[in-house]
């Protein structure tokens, strides 16, 4: 089956620095990527659309500013957390989906602690 | 606008009893629906869609247009169903087939 890696699982950042997640399709082409966010005990929320090669759709709320979103090949599309602060301290989790199909396969997700 | 409903957040049940995890919708027209599932520590992952019409695991889902429902079910739970599970569906007319989940069920099933 589709295989969806995300890296890193976990990581520890300082308020202020940025962090850079990455999302690979492993074994198939993904035209769009999404970059989602789950809370603790509630559901995912859907950060961020992005097809290959273009600039990412964000959805309502989300700072395009502060979560750069990158799509630059069709196996790997990264989010940077920029300036991160302890409320972006939350568990992000990408899925990919190949062009001309709906289901979509999701990451192992990372979670993002900052102190 | 398109949503997706699960009323409980826990679920409750003992090994062997069936279980029903609800879902209702809002969209104009056909949607195709989904069922993921994340077990402990793992990803999320498709548990089944409706247009395929298949049972996964011993669960099997109907579209009911008239309730606007896609309940998950299952007849005999077993303790490794213990899971979280979320419905979701695409945006009304999305171009980009983006998934909108539910919050999820925390379906626990006592031994």
């Amino acid at each position: 089956g589709a295989v969806v890696s995300q890296h890193p699982s976990r990581v520890i950042c300082k308020s202020g620095t940025s962090v850079k997640i990455e999302c690979r399709s492993l074994d198939f082409q993904a035209t769009t990527m999404f970059w989602y966010r789950q809370f603790p005990k509630k559901s995912l929320m859907l950060m961020a659309t992005s097809n290959e090669g273009s600039k990412a759709t964000y959805e309502q709320g989300v700072e395009k500013d502060k979560f750069l979103i990158n799509h630059a090949s069709l196996t790997l599309s990264t989010l940077t957390v920029t300036s991160a602060h302890p409320e972006d301290s939350s568990f992000y989790i990408c899925s990919a989906r190949e062009g001309g199909r709906t289901e979509a396969f999701f990451g192992q997700g990372t979670r993002l602690t900052v102190v | 606008a398109q949503r997706v409903t699960q009323p409980e957040k826990l679920l409750s049940v003992f090994k062997g009893a069936p279980v029903e995890l609800k879902c209702n919708y809002s969209y104009s027209g056909s949607p195709e629906l989904f069922w993921y599932v994340q077990y402990s520590r793992q990803r999320l992952q498709l548990l089944l869609r409706h247009i395929s019409r298949e049972s996964i695991k011993g669960f099997t889902a109907d579209l009911n247009k008239g309730e606007t429902s896609f309940h998950l079910k299952k007849p005999f739970a077993q303790e490794e169903d213990s899971a979280m599970y979320y419905c979701a569906l695409p945006p009304q007319g999305g171009a980009t087939n983006k998934l909108i989940f539910g919050t999820g069920t925390l379906l626990a099933v006592q031994p």
